[in-house]
């Protein structure tokens, strides 16, 4: 079975102060994990994807098969990050993504 | 990025009624499009996954007939709640895309309430 655990519901931080959002998984094969936010009033967007291996906006996320982890980690948080942060799993040649609960991470001035 | 968008973005219907959402790829051909539900302050869950021009696959618990998914063309995918019930409230979220492994693009949301 697929499933992914975010432990913290809410994270708050101060403005400048690292950041580190949860995300574990359960998958047997080699699943693909994403991170997608959701800023207040808007949609769901990706940010990061770990096959690509990029820095958006700062984060980056590293893929730890051997702790089937995928933490998001922002060394300076800022107030634009406060938003709603979702970890997602794509197993092996499945279309659909299994989402995490969400970690809301709120960034005070 | 694409764009993906929903409607209607907030819809309230009666006890009994159907009610329909549009899911629309405005920019590009959706292959595949994904359609959520998400109660408050919980995850997004998967009701079902549907590819033009093929029957929707549903996620198990979700009532194929309750829950009818057309996906007709490569940019509009529809979902109609038939026969809603107060319990089917619930915010429904869909997302498209152009085919397996490549990004999902979601839409803004459609916040069901059934009186």
């Amino acid at each position: 079975a697929q499933r992914v655990t975010q432990p913290e519901k809410l994270l708050s931080v101060f403005k400048g102060a690292p950041v580190e959002l949860k995300c574990n998984y359960s998958y047997s094969g080699s699943p693909e994990l994403f991170w997608y936010v959701q800023y207040s009033r808007q949609r769901l967007q990706l940010l990061l994807r770990h096959i690509s291996r990029e820095s958006i906006k700062g984060f980056t996320a590293d893929l730890n098969k051997g702790e089937t982890s995928f933490h998001l980690k922002k060394p300076f948080a800022q107030e634009e990050d406060s938003a709603m942060y979702y970890c997602a799993l794509q197993g092996t040649g499945f279309q659909k993504l299994v989402f995490g609960t969400g970690t809301r991470l709120l960034v005070s001035p | 990025g694409a764009v993906v968008s929903q409607h209607p973005s907030r819809v309230i219907c009666k006890s009994g009624t159907s009610v329909k959402i549009e899911c629309r790829s405005l920019d590009f051909q959706a292959t595949t499009m994904f359609w959520y539900r998400q109660f408050p302050k919980q995850s997004l869950m998967l009701m079902a996954t549907s590819n033009e021009g093929s029957k929707a696959t549903y996620e198990q618990g979700v009532e194929k007939d309750k829950f009818l998914i057309n996906h007709a063309s490569l940019t509009l995918s529809t979902l109609t709640v038939t026969s809603a019930h107060p319990e089917d409230s619930s915010f429904y979220i869909c997302s498209a895309s152009r085919g397996s492994n490549t990004e999902a693009f979601f839409g803004q949301g459609t916040r069901l309430t059934v009186v």
